[in-house]
């Protein structure tokens, strides 16, 4: 039974244009959100998280949205750069819990 | 900065032997985590600790054991291992209090091979 789910196993984007990374869950006890980026043979790294007393966190060229009557959460970057390419994972995790993580999307950014 | 530091990179296991993960942090988090990375199915959790000598079974902890003996270490271990334990095993660890305490940091992997 997964809780987090990423429909989009890939996308391709243009360098330069929007790259919008989408995250589903199920437990609407989550309360603390966070994207993961991970390079082939890496363990992931952290990029951002969001909380769910907020709808919306920025961090340079990455936006989090969350929306919580939907169980809907959004990476948004822009603009996208070649080195953005990578896996981007979705987590989540309710209070202070284990997390769950979903399935991943496999990013790629052409030049 | 967060170290967790996985002991092993590759590691090619026959059937059947006993194997162990050892995965060791340096910024005293209470948290510890073991998932697993497989394509298609992302990261999955397979046990996680709260404290020392406390565990607790995650989604697909079957096949796996795990101990905590000292708060730094988290091992994983596989009793006998069989060929679909072949995959990327990710440490992670967690300081597991308040907003910030709730970012976990992993390891770089350790990709075991079972033949």
């Amino acid at each position: 039974d997964q809780q987090v789910k990423q429909n989009s196993p890939s996308l391709s984007v243009q360098e330069g244009r929007i790259s919008i990374l989408n995250c589903d869950y199920t437990n609407s006890m989550f309360d603390y959100f966070l994207w993961y980026k991970k390079y082939p043979a890496e363990g992931p790294t952290f990029l951002i998280s969001i909380s769910s007393i907020k709808d919306k966190n920025e961090d340079g060229r990455f936006t989090v949205f969350l929306n919580k009557s939907a169980k809907h959460l959004s990476l948004h970057i822009v603009p996208s750069q070649p080195g953005d390419s990578a896996v981007y994972f979705c987590a989540a995790s309710e209070d202070n819990n284990d997390m769950r993580f979903g399935a991943g999307t496999r990013l790629t950014v052409k030049p | 900065d967060v170290k967790v530091t996985q002991s092993s990179r590759y590691l090619v296991k026959r059937t059947g032997e006993k194997v162990f993960l050892e995965c060791v942090q340096d910024m005293d988090h209470e948290n510890m985590f073991w998932y697993r990375q497989d394509p298609g199915l992302g990261l999955r959790l397979i046990y996680f600790s709260y404290d020392v000598k406390m565990k607790e079974k995650g989604d697909i902890p079957e096949g796996y054991s795990v101990s905590r003996e000292k708060k730094e270490r988290f091992s994983l271990i596989l009793e006998s291992a069989s060929t679909n334990q072949t995959s990327m095993y990710l440490c992670a660890s967690r300081e597991g209090t308040g907003p910030i305490g709730n970012t976990i940091y992993f390891g770089e992997g350790s990709w075991l091979t079972v033949v």
